[in-house]
């Protein structure tokens, strides 16, 4: 069956602008997370929705959102860009909520100049 | 604050020998451990995982060990393999849904 899903693959955009990054999950995974990989970072949680709720948020300020879709695919979105959100975003899809499993898309790289 | 921790940001080992990836945590909540391959540009690929009930598990060549008391897990790779050159994160969660802490990597170099 199909993986995860990301598109586009590749970003770039100027600072100050709004991005919309897009995740298909797995078919049948109702649950999608967000992370960001930043260098020397490891991959840090933005979100997790769960049958088009948020269950879980990270430490991230309020420019990064997101929302889910009665067909699981999920959105995230960035605005007002600064150059720190230079980063590869990585989207997660599990069948359930017991966090016991994860698969991971190929990530959209997003270059802020 | 860094929960789960990967002291060893790189590793080379000869092929065919043992490959010791190491991983610490912080948090006594955490009961579910996950270890990641990654390539560049690339996302993620599972491994193998362990819950908190065990202390062992194993899946072909990779076998993931527990110590809660020390709170470290570590990943085996036996033998070693040149497709195996990759970063591996290990990663947790706290049973309060799919949030997953990761460490910052380990890239593994296996020398053929």
């Amino acid at each position: 069956k199909a993986g995860v899903t990301q598109t586009p693959r590749y970003l770039i955009k100027t600072r100050g602008q709004q991005v919309t990054l897009s995740c298909s999950p797995i078919s049948g995974h109702r649950s999608v997370s967000w992370y960001q990989q930043t260098p020397g970072q490891g991959l840090q949680f933005l979100f997790e929705y769960f049958s088009e709720t948020q269950r879980n948020k990270g430490n991230f300020p309020g420019r990064f959102s997101g929302r889910q879709f009665s067909n699981s695919r999920s959105e995230m979105n960035v605005s007002t860009l600064e150059l720190g959100d230079s980063a590869l975003y990585l989207c997660a899809s599990s069948l359930d909520a017991l966090g016991t499993e994860a698969f991971f898309g190929q990530g959209t790289r997003l270059t802020v100049v | 604050d860094q929960q789960v921790k990967q002291n060893s940001p790189s590793l080379s080992v000869q092929e065919g020998r043992i490959s010791i990836l190491n991983c610490d945590y912080t948090n006594s909540m955490f009961d579910y451990f996950l270890w990641y391959k990654k390539y560049p540009a690339e996302g993620p690929t599972f491994l193998i995982s362990i819950s908190s009930i065990k202390d062992k598990n194993e899946d072909g060549r990779f076998t993931v060990f527990l110590n809660k008391s020390a709170k470290h897990l570590s990943l085996h790779i036996v033998p070693s393999q040149p497709g195996d050159s990759a970063v591996y994160f290990c990663a947790a969660s706290a049973n309060t849904g799919n949030q997953f802490y990761f460490g910052t990597g380990t890239s593994l170099t296996v020398i053929p």
